[in-house]
């Protein structure tokens, strides 16, 4: 199953702005749109943002969701420590009747 | 807060088999649909499954097909996972995830099992 397109790795420096990119199809991304998740080293995932720009409570108004087309897009804005982690995104594909993940992004605050 | 605690995870020789458990609590488990998802050592996460919140609907990767089965009691809140004929490349940190509302973001995350394939 074709998942979806993240680049590997995105470096920006403290209190900088970073945008991770999601890439998919007209069968995922540009059906239903994506949601995205943080993972930092040894824990589970956490919900960040879904269908569009909903954010679950306690997740800061700092990350900032959006799509254009197939592409879904995370914008971080006043990056902190805290923030560098693993960022991946997810969609159902309506095609395959799957959910599809992005490989992932690792983001480096500098 | 919601809980999501997995268990039945461990080491497993090449064919074998294992039923992963997902206990869960402080939400109405019947009404959500859940999912399974694996992250092999060092690497990105692998959806493998979902289930309806009534189980009636049922969805595979096709890597897993044929070989695990996703189940759930609503009586017990508990998710399984049957997983057989292991091969190395299923070893991985198994997570039991909540839809919070559609089947791909998946809003709560139990700690994992870490299931290890090898002779």
């Amino acid at each position: 199953q074709a998942g979806l397109t993240q680049p590997p790795s995105v470096s920006k420096g403290l209190r900088q702005t970073a945008t991770l990119t999601c890439t998919g199809n007209s069968n995922n991304v540009g059906n239903q749109g994506a949601a995205w998740l943080q993972q930092h080293q040894g824990h589970p995932p956490k919900l960040l943002s879904y269908r569009g720009n909903n954010r679950p409570s306690g997740i800061s108004e700092r990350f900032f969701a959006s799509r254009s087309g197939n592409t879904a897009s995370l914008t971080i804005t006043g990056l902190q420590p805290e923030d560098e982690a693993d960022y991946y995104c997810s969609a159902w594909d309506s095609s395959l009747s799957a959910v599809v993940f992005g490989g992932g992004t690792k983001l480096t605050v500098l | 807060e919601i809980q999501l605690l997995e268990s039945g995870g461990g080491l497993v020789q090449p064919g074998g088999s294992l039923r992963l458990s997902c206990a869960a609590s402080r939400f109405i488990f019947s009404t959500y649909a859940m999912s399974w998802v694996r992250q092999a050592p060092g690497k990105g996460l692998e959806w493998v499954s979902t289930v309806s919140s009534s189980g009636d609907r049922t969805y595979y990767a096709d890597s897993v097909r044929g070989r695990f089965t996703i189940s759930r009691d609503n009586s017990k809140n508990t998710l399984y996972l049957q997983v057989s004929s292991l091969r190395a490349e299923d070893t991985a940190v198994y997570y039991c995830a909540k839809g919070g509302g559609t089947y791909y973001a998946l809003d709560y995350w139990g700690q994992g099992t870490l299931v290890t394939v090898s002779s």
